[in-house]
């Protein structure tokens, strides 16, 4: 099984931070990686695939980048609405999802 | 305009098999590249991938659960159903349904539905 972890779990920030979410897979998943953010009783929104490809609406101080194993997720400038739980998901076999990272307001 | 929306009992007692269904719109399962995904959350947890069937009628399940799983699809009635044998309390959780596409992966979540698993 490809596990998946994500750091840090919690992330304490203020708006307009730099925010960066990291995630390693125990092995090499290609570039097979999407991120989703998701807020309490809410499902989860779907923000990059592909390791780095940005999904349609989603805006653009949203980034993604890595592959084989390291990957990273990038909020340029942390706004309101960014402040949720944020997951790796590895779609290489089978899918994966890492543990989640909260971002909370400092 | 995809949307899902998944439909179940929301307790079940230990011991008993859950079937959820998927009811979806905005797209037909017999469209080359679609797929739709099963996934679920127990409170306060991470998210659970729990299994997949595609246009073609393939399927793929969690290793770790796939003695328990089997995923449908019917296409006529644009549903997918999902049941999972031999419910246990650590089964009590959000059970969500998604669209996947060959292009991105799962791109439209349904609301997920509340199961707990209680005696």
């Amino acid at each position: 099984d490809i596990q998946m972890t994500q750091s840090p779990s919690t992330l304490s920030a203020s708006l307009g931070d730099r925010v960066t979410i990291t995630c390693r897979a125990s092995q090499s998943i290609n570039s097979w990686l999407a991120w989703y953010q998701q807020k309490p009783g809410k499902a989860p929104k779907l923000l990059i695939y592909k390791a780095s490809s940005l999904e349609s609406g989603v805006p653009s101080r949203f980034s993604g980048s890595g592959s084989g194993t390291e990957f990273t997720l990038t909020i340029s400038s942390l706004q309101p609405d960014d402040f949720a739980t944020y997951y790796c998901q590895q779609y290489d076999t089978y899918r994966t999802f890492g543990q989640g990272t909260k971002v909370e307001i400092k | 305009q995809i949307t899902l929306k998944e439909s179940g009992p929301t307790l079940v007692k230990p011991t008993q098999t859950l079937t959820l269904t998927c009811t979806f719109s905005g797209f037909s399962l017999s469209t080359g590249g679609v797929g739709v995904g099963w996934i679920r959350q127990p409170p306060g947890k991470a998210l659970e991938w729990l299994a997949l069937i595609y246009w073609d009628d393939d399927k793929r399940y969690n290793p770790s659960l796939k003695s328990r799983l089997t995923i449908t699809k019917d296409t006529s009635k644009n549903q997918v159903v999902l049941t999972m044998t031999n419910m246990d309390l650590v089964d009590t959780a959000t059970y969500y349904c998604a669209h996947w596409n060959a292009m991105t992966t799962e791109d439209y979540w349904g609301q997920g539905t509340l199961v707990t698993v209680s005696s």
